[in-house]
């Protein structure tokens, strides 16, 4: 699996969008791109994935760059609750690729 | 559903014990998984199984043994346990090595 580059930090107001980067310069035709958030100790909750194109669901959106070598994860309108570490993971789908190791991460502070 | 339960949630051993962590998940999941998550770090991946009978090391496989014998169950086994095993684990499970993983709330041991 590719590589992935997070900064080890960000703050964010609450109730403005929160826009975190990933660089996967290195990303292959047919790895995905997925984020994952971690809740102080609690086990990691997925979020959101996508290939090429933009995708939203009810919890963020993810923006693919047209030549697919950085993403941004975009949570509309935070709140103290997306408060976590998240994760930008690059892979293909499917049996055979199982290794799934997770980087260090973007700690997101949501400041009141 | 329950999802993935991970039991106990903490444990507290002495250097060379044994001891087993549980998982299990309802969710007829081909692929479980184990990690380990020491501070400030992210998840690395101890050892992993894509179906009953049939499990895989991953990117720390020292010091555990696992075994697949039903869908449901990945119980992961430290023979004499060590004060660097001291982490939080979690157990992940998903449709197939690709898709999104569904995480535990992770048990958090110490050995003394």
């Amino acid at each position: 699996d590719a590589k992935t580059t997070q900064p080890p930090s960000m703050d964010c107001a609450e109730g403005r969008a929160a826009n975190l980067p990933c660089n996967h310069s290195t990303i292959s035709g047919n790895e995905y791109v997925y984020w994952y958030r971690q809740i102080h100790s609690q086990g990691p909750q997925y979020i959101i994935h996508g290939l090429k194109n933009n995708e939203t669901n009810e919890m963020a959106s993810l923006i693919i760059t047209e030549d697919r070598k950085s993403s941004t994860l975009i949570l509309p309108h935070a709140t103290l609750r997306d408060t976590a570490v998240y994760y930008c993971i690059v892979r293909v789908e499917g049996f055979g690729n199982e290794k799934l190791t997770f980087g260090t991460g973007t700690r997101l502070t949501i400041i009141p | 559903n329950a999802g993935v339960t991970q039991t106990p949630k903490f444990q507290v051993l002495k250097t060379g014990q044994s001891m087993t962590l549980q998982c299990a998940q309802d969710m007829n999941h081909e692929y479980m998984s184990w990690y380990r998550q020491d501070p400030g770090m992210g998840l690395r991946l101890i050892h992993y199984s894509v179906g009953a009978g049939i499990t895989d090391q991953g990117e720390v496989p020292n010091g555990y043994n696992v075994s697949r014998s039903t869908t449901e169950d990945f119980p992961l086994r430290l023979l004499s346990a060590a004060p660097s095993q001291t982490s939080v684990y979690f157990c992940a499970s998903s449709l197939g090595g690709g898709e999104k993983l569904f995480f535990g709330s992770g048990t958090q041991l110490s050995v003394l």
